[in-house]
């Protein structure tokens, strides 16, 4: 079993709809959590940090679930702009973060 | 600020050649990573380093080997490379300011083709 694990998609979803992503976790050391954004042939770039329950911003919220192990990421209000892969990352605790394979989100007009 | 900066941006090489992928960074970040990403597989650490002049294994690192003689660079060697090691190469650093928080700044990238 893969540490992180996501459902890669692709979620087709149409401009203004919610949407949300679920993340698995395996190890229960993990304290903190990410959701990194990457657009086709471009870098990850962090979108936002769960390090207690969750974190908001903006339309994105981000939750976490110890007892389950998983995290989530919840869009609102989808635009077009959103369409890109969702990376699921945890911090192993020392020096490491494992990624997850990510999760294709495709927002349509 | 530049950021994570990655050099070359684009590599083809023949199966056996060797070559040398550079990462700086101008964030005085202590923390660098080298990841390859493949489709389907997500990001895999090859190799990761916590300061100047330390190196550590991640989770791919056969076939290559890396550098970190100064703080803001960090390179990934490929010795003799290999059609599997056809791959897009991430650096990225943090800097562990706080325990626990691991925000990785990424580089743009270095896609590489092995023939």
């Amino acid at each position: 079993r893969k540490e992180v694990e996501q459902d890669p998609g692709p979620f087709n979803v149409p401009e203004g709809a919610t949407v949300a992503f679920n993340c698995t976790y395996s190890n229960s050391a993990s304290q903190s959590f990410f959701w990194y954004r990457q657009d086709c042939r471009k870098e990850p770039k962090l979108l936002m940090s769960v390090y207690s329950s969750g974190n908001e911003d903006g339309r994105f919220t981000a939750q976490l679930n110890r007892a389950s192990q998983y995290i989530s990421l919840l869009i609102r209000d989808s635009k077009l702009s959103d369409s890109a892969t969702y990376l699921c990352a945890g911090d192993t605790g020392g020096f490491k973060t494992i990624f997850g394979a990510g999760t294709r989100l495709f927002v349509k007009a | 600020n530049a950021g994570v900066t990655q050099t070359p941006k684009f590599r083809v090489l023949k199966t056996g050649q060797s070559m040398t992928l550079l990462c700086a960074q101008d964030m005085n970040h202590e923390y660098m990573y080298w990841y390859r990403q493949d489709p389907g597989m997500g990001l895999r650490l090859i190799h990761y380093s916590v300061g100047e002049g330390t190196t550590a294994k991640g989770e791919v690192p056969d076939g290559y080997n890396v550098s970190r003689l100064k703080k803001q660079n960090f390179l990934l060697g490929l010795e003799s490379a290999a059609p599997s090691q056809t791959s897009v190469y991430f650096c990225a650093s943090s800097s562990r300011a706080v325990a626990g928080e691991n925000e990785q700044f990424f580089g743009p990238g270095t896609r590489l083709t092995v023939l």
